[in-house]
């Protein structure tokens, strides 16, 4: 079984400070991890991924993420927000024993002010 | 340009009349896939395709039914919707495995009255 927590359902943040969304996984398997954007109207987007490699993942756009096992942790960063961020981030586990299947988590909507 | 297509992207339609949504990559995906989207659910999984003629349900697929006939085309068929099938409708596409990211298109919004 498999499942995902994405900690904050909104995060405000101003122009040119950090980011951070949180996500918690829970994974009966060595799951690979993905964050996705939505912008309005449009489809996901993938900004990066985790597949046991590398712990620290560098995605599009600035983003990173840090796989952390002992906390069951993906946390998504940026350094400096851009008014382009403002969107829905989904964080997403998959594991080949589990068929293949993604579970989302419920999203995190990001609002930048400027 | 490589692309998940779906059609149409805004369709308003009254309880019980039979719809398709068609959904087609161009990629030469081997698998691909139906969400539903709704306000702090986020994304689940409706049916998906591993390949061609081979079909799997997902999380919520009650009410809903899919083909797989060629590889590129999979559609999402309501024989008779609900208004509780009012919501935003994805599909997606990748090459397969755990480590293959998804390519959507980009949405169609269903209202069934």
């Amino acid at each position: 079984a498999q499942s995902v927590t994405q900690l904050d359902s909104h995060v405000s943040v101003s122009e040119g400070t950090p980011v951070l969304l949180r996500c918690n996984y829970s994974s009966s398997y060595s799951p690979s991890l993905f964050w996705y954007v939505q912008h309005p109207n449009k489809g996901l987007q993938l900004l990066l991924k985790y597949t046991s490699a590398a712990t620290l993942v560098k995605g599009i756009n600035g983003f990173e993420a840090e796989f952390k096992k002992s906390e069951t942790s993906f946390h998504l960063t940026k350094p400096s927000a851009h008014m382009s961020d403002a969107a829905e981030y989904f964080c997403v586990v998959s594991a080949l024993a589990a068929g293949n299947k993604l579970t989302f988590g419920g999203g995190t909507r990001v609002l930048v002010k400027p | 340009e490589a692309q998940v297509t779906q059609n149409p992207r805004y369709l308003i339609t009254v309880t019980g009349k039979k719809l398709t949504v068609t959904c087609s990559q161009n990629m030469n995906h081997e698998y691909m896939s139906w969400y539903r989207q709704d306000p702090g659910l986020g994304l689940r999984q409706i049916y998906y395709s591993m390949n061609v003629e081979v079909t799997d349900k997902g999380d919520v697929p009650e009410g809903y039914k899919v083909s797989r006939k060629e590889k590129r085309n999979f559609p999402l068929i309501l024989e008779s919707p609900s208004p509780n099938q009012t919501s935003l409708y994805f599909c997606a596409s990748s090459q397969g495995g755990n480590n293959s990211p998804l390519h959507f298109g980009n949405g169609t919004r269903l209202t069934v009255t």
